[in-house]
C-alpha cells in the first residue's frame, strides 16, 4: 500500500507567478484536503475534494484552486504568488465513510518560497 | 465554532522524564480529537485519536491522552521521554456537520529532550 506522495518537494517561485502542487492520495481514499502550514504555525485548511468536486473551503482567496482526478489524484494551483504565500504545503488523503473520526493521511509536503 | 489551543509553544523535558503536551478545545459539539507528530521536513503522523469511545486513548510510541471534558481538555502524557521524540506536536479538532472532516490545527509545540 502506498502513502500519500507530493511533488516537488521543494520549489522557489518569483512574486506574480503560478504554481501547480500535485498530490497522489493513498490506495482506497477518495477524499484529499490541502493545507498551508507557514513556519512556526499549525495547518491551515485550504480545501477539500471528494469524487472530484470541492467539499469545503477555509479562509483562502480565490486565486487558490484545486481540482481532483478520476484517480482521485490532486492539484493545488495558485496564481498570482504573494510573498506570504511561502510555506510548506500538506496534502491529505482519507477514505470517505461518513464518520468523523476518520483519519488523514498526510503527505511529506511541498516547501514552496515565494521570492 | 471550534479551536483548539495549546498551552506552551516550547516544552523541555530530560531524557526518561514524564512528557506532558496540554490541549484544550472549545466546541458546540462533541469533538473529535487528534494528535499528529511533525519532524523536521516531514510531513505528519498521527500519534492518538479520540472517538468518544474511551476517554484514556492510547497511541503509538507510547504516547497516551485523556479526554476530559469537564475541562474541555486533551492533554498528551508519556511516562518516560526518549531522544526520539523531540518534534513539533500538534492537536487538531475535527469540524462537525458540514460533510467534509476539516482538521483545525493548534499552533503546535515543540519538544525539545534534553540528554
Amino acid at each position: 500500500e502506498t502513502g500519500v506522495t507530493q511533488s516537488p518537494t521543494h520549489l522557489i517561485k518569483t512574486r506574480g507567478q503560478q504554481v501547480t502542487l500535485r498530490c497522489s492520495s493513498q490506495s482506497g481514499h477518495n477524499t484529499v484536503s490541502w493545507y498551508q502550514q507557514a513556519l512556526g504555525q499549525g495547518p491551515q485548511f485550504i480545501f477539500q475534494y471528494y469524487r472530484e468536486e470541492e467539499n469545503g473551503r477555509g479562509n483562502f482567496p480565490p486565486r487558490f484552486s484545486g481540482l481532483q482526478f478520476p484517480n482521485y489524484s490532486s492539484e493545488l494551483n495558485v496564481n498570482a504568488l504573494e510573498l506570504d504565500d511561502s510555506a510548506l504545503y500538506l496534502c491529505a488523503s482519507s477514505p470517505r465513510t461518513g464518520a468523523r473520526n476518520t483519519e488523514a493521511f498526510f503527505g511529506q509536503g511541498t516547501r514552496l518560497t515565494v521570492v | 465554532a471550534q479551536s483548539v489551543t495549546q498551552l506552551g509553544s516550547h516544552v523541555s523535558v530530560s531524557e526518561g522524564a514524564l512528557v506532558l503536551l496540554r490541549c484544550n478545545y472549545s466546541s458546540s459539539v462533541p469533538p473529535y480529537l487528534f494528535w499528529y507528530v511533525q519532524y523536521p521536513n516531514q510531513g505528519l503522523q498521527l500519534l492518538l485519536k479520540y472517538t468518544s469511545a474511551a476517554t484514556l486513548v492510547k497511541g503509538i510510541n507510547g504516547f497516551e491522552a485523556e479526554f476530559k471534558k469537564s475541562e474541555t481538555s486533551f492533554h498528551l502524557t508519556k511516562p518516560s521521554a526518549h531522544m526520539s521524540d523531540a518534534a513539533e506536536y500538534f492537536c487538531a479538532v475535527i469540524l462537525s456537520g458540514v460533510g467534509n472532516e476539516k482538521l483545525t490545527f493548534g499552533t503546535g509545540t515543540r519538544l525539545t529532550i534534553i540528554p
